[in-house]
């Protein structure tokens, strides 16, 4: 049982260049999230979607766009990457939105990416 | 402003010991506490999940309490393995459209043998 995977692994870019980076869970979840985390600095949401057809933004969402393509998928695209967003960034996916309810949400294991 | 402060911010424990550690949070309305343990390199795994009206959950080693009048949970591990030594992040949910899910910045475990 994968849970949730996280494509790629690691990732260096040059500031400007765009890139794309994916999740699949496979736990037949609704709710899907992206957070990145810097050091000394607590998870931070950058965008999440509730339900299949709806995303919403979090605390930090400049420069990050969002896309679910369907139950299983929830991309997270930087049109023009800026060193400021050289972070680990997590996919994590949860039964119900997590805000009001007692499910746990389910993490990746990241995707570090560095931009010059 | 809703905030999760964890102590200490780190901790070195001897292999077999106890040890515990701190969340103190201004969330509210509060829904429920949180605690993940991340491995290096890992993603975040959910220990626990408390509710309001629970004050002592266990998984295992790992006990966590929650005091909802004072806003201050704990946990502790007991007979501490190696396997232990991570970050322990605490996170605090609050009854609000959305995910108000309120990250502490954790506390990072190392057990030396």
């Amino acid at each position: 049982n994968a849970g949730v995977t996280q494509t790629p692994k690691f990732q260096v870019l040059k500031t400007g260049q765009s890139m794309t980076l994916q999740c699949a869970q496979d736990m037949n979840h609704n709710s899907m999230y992206w957070y990145r985390q810097d050091p000394g600095m607590g998870l931070r949401l950058i965008y999440y979607s509730a339900s299949e057809g709806t995303t919403d933004k979090g605390e930090v969402p400049n420069g990050y766009n969002v896309s679910r393509l369907n139950k299983r998928e929830f991309s997270l695209r930087l049109e023009s990457a800026a060193p400021s967003q050289t972070s680990v960034y997590f996919c994590a996916s949860s039964e119900s939105i997590a805000g009001g309810s007692d499910q746990p949400q389910h993490f990746g294991d990241g995707t570090r990416l560095s931009i010059l | 402003k809703n905030q999760v402060e964890q102590s200490p911010q780190s901790l070195i424990i001897l292999e077999g010991k106890n040890c515990t550690l701190q969340c103190n949070y201004t969330v509210s309305p509060f829904s429920n506490l949180r605690w993940y343990k991340q491995d290096t390199g890992r993603g975040p795994v959910s220990l626990t999940i408390m509710t309001f009206s629970e004050n002592t959950k266990s998984n295992g080693r790992y006990t966590a309490t929650l005091d909802a009048d004072t806003k201050q949970s704990s946990l502790h591990i007991t007979a501490s393995q190696l396997s232990d030594s991570a970050s322990y992040i605490c996170v605090v949910s609050a009854w609000q459209a959305g995910t108000a899910l309120i990250f502490g910045k954790g506390t990072t475990l190392s057990v030396s043998s």
